[in-house]
């Protein structure tokens, strides 16, 4: 597509239950991003794809996030057991491969997160 | 691992004045981009500018690397320049893990 989807927009859910975020990222691109941010803060990274592996899951911030890559296409970040400190805007980008520079990031426009 | 700061974390602009948004970085970095946030969330690419000056329009940013220190320049602004502009960068071993300021938050009034 023309950019990075992400869908749903918006998710309220209730503590304890699980949620699947997804990120259509631009067609070609190698690398992807997922990103989250908190009410009034920078972006916090989670995990970084190449192609269909992830190299970099560090900044997933316990084991209840999980995230897969198929196809070097569509992502799914999966939350079990949410609870409300999972509550931010999830965000998710792609790039022709890591690092690309000044066009190398192209950001969706997110997934906003409320756990109550 | 890398700290950013970026100042002032807000600014409240009369339409056609001139700003200087700043980004101090605690290592060297390999990439330094700036984005802007608009009011709906979503995040465009600025400038890619680990060194050197760049301009774009009203939008103008000079990276010091050897001083650790970014500068994004926004000249007669308008409405539509409102929303947060984040400073990320790229250092270390890394190069696809950006790490973000925490953002200026920009207003500018008619």
């Amino acid at each position: 597509g023309a950019g990075v989807s992400q869908s749903p927009s918006n998710k309220v859910t209730e503590k304890g239950k699980d949620v699947e975020l997804r990120c259509d990222p631009i067609s070609g691109h190698t690398a992807l991003y997922w990103y989250r941010q908190r009410l009034g803060q920078g972006l916090e990274f989670l995990i970084y794809f190449q192609g269909n592996s992830a190299p970099d899951k560090s900044g997933l911030p316990s084991d209840r996030f999980s995230a897969e890559r198929t196809g070097e296409s569509v992502s799914t970040l999966t939350i079990q057991r949410t609870q409300q400190e999972d509550s931010a805007v999830y965000l998710c980008a792609s790039s022709l491969g890591p690092g690309q520079g000044q066009n190398g990031y192209t950001f969706g426009s997110g997934t906003r997160l409320t756990v109550v | 691992g890398i700290q950013v700061e970026q100042s002032p974390p807000d600014l409240i602009l009369q339409e056609g004045a001139n700003s200087t948004l700043r980004c101090n970085f605690s290592d060297s970095v390999n990439n330094l981009q700036w984005f802007h946030q608009n009011p709906w969330g979503q995040l465009i690419n600025l400038f890619y500018i680990p060194s050197g000056t760049k301009q774009n329009g009203r939008l103008s940013a000079t990276t010091v690397a050897t001083e650790r220190y970014s500068l994004l320049y926004i000249s007669s602004s308008q409405t539509t320049d409102s929303g947060v502009y984040f400073c990320a960068v790229n250092s270390g071993g890394s190069n696809y893990k950006l790490t973000f300021g925490k953002g200026t938050l920009l207003t500018v009034n008619p």
